[in-house]
């Protein structure tokens, strides 16, 4: 079945620092890859997209691109705040499906 | 617009009790889901609707009932709590099933 791993965390960086978030992902045809945040004591809510390889997604700084040679989309941002402390969940939705497969999330701590 | 409203936002049980979750959506999405999460293992699908009076079951279905006879509401009933469903519950919806829209969350605690 469809599966999706995550570094584990939690990534700890002091801000304007890199960040990277690795995330690969196991599944049958061309699936559409997803990064969703969650802050503290909130739902999660899409912080980007990409649906067909080599698509990159973008949005509020962050990155990934859609690399179907490596089945990966890790989540890149150049310049970290503060504010960006939150959990960080990787998905994916099988082609034809109609349900999102979650990665175990990442925890970022972003400290000043 | 209230987006996917939640009720209620804490709950403890005790073992063998039911109760049901709460999960609205305003935004006329045909796609909701239940799903639960626990530390380190992201969120697993419970049950899923892909229209009013149309229910499929997720990843983790057991001890959980759904019923949709709106496109407005999706209930979660938990028919005998037990400990192991101890969790943080997350409605969603979506207009095509892709980007999800979520609510706030229930955190419910089973002694």
């Amino acid at each position: 079945g469809d599966s999706v791993t995550q570094m584990e965390g939690p990534v700890t960086l002091s801000e304007e620092a890199f960040l990277t978030i690795n995330c690969t992902y196991t599944a049958t045809g061309y699936p559409s890859l997803f990064w969703y945040v969650q802050y503290p004591g909130e739902g999660l809510q899409l912080l980007l997209k990409a649906t067909k390889a080599d698509d990159k997604g973008s949005n509020k700084g962050f990155e990934a691109t859609y690399r179907k040679e490596t089945t990966s989309f890790h989540l890149e941002k150049g310049s970290v705040q503060v504010s960006d402390s939150a959990v960080y969940f990787c998905a994916l939705m099988s082609s034809g499906g109609n349900m999102l497969t979650f990665g175990g999330g990442t925890r970022l701590m972003v400290k000043p | 617009n209230a987006g996917v409203t939640q009720t209620p936002k804490f709950q403890v049980l005790k073992t063998g009790q039911s109760m049901t979750l709460q999960c609205a959506q305003d935004m006329n999405h045909e796609y909701m889901s239940w799903y639960r999460q626990d530390p380190g293992m992201g969120l697993r699908l419970i049950h899923y609707s892909v229209g009013a009076g149309i229910t499929d079951q997720g990843e983790v279905p057991n001890g959980y009932n759904v019923s949709r006879s709106t496109t407005e509401d999706f209930p979660l009933r938990l028919l005998s709590a037990a400990p192991s469903q101890t969790s943080v519950y997350f409605c969603a919806s979506s207009y095509t099933g892709d980007t999800q829209y979520f609510g706030p969350g229930t955190r419910l605690t089973v002694l």
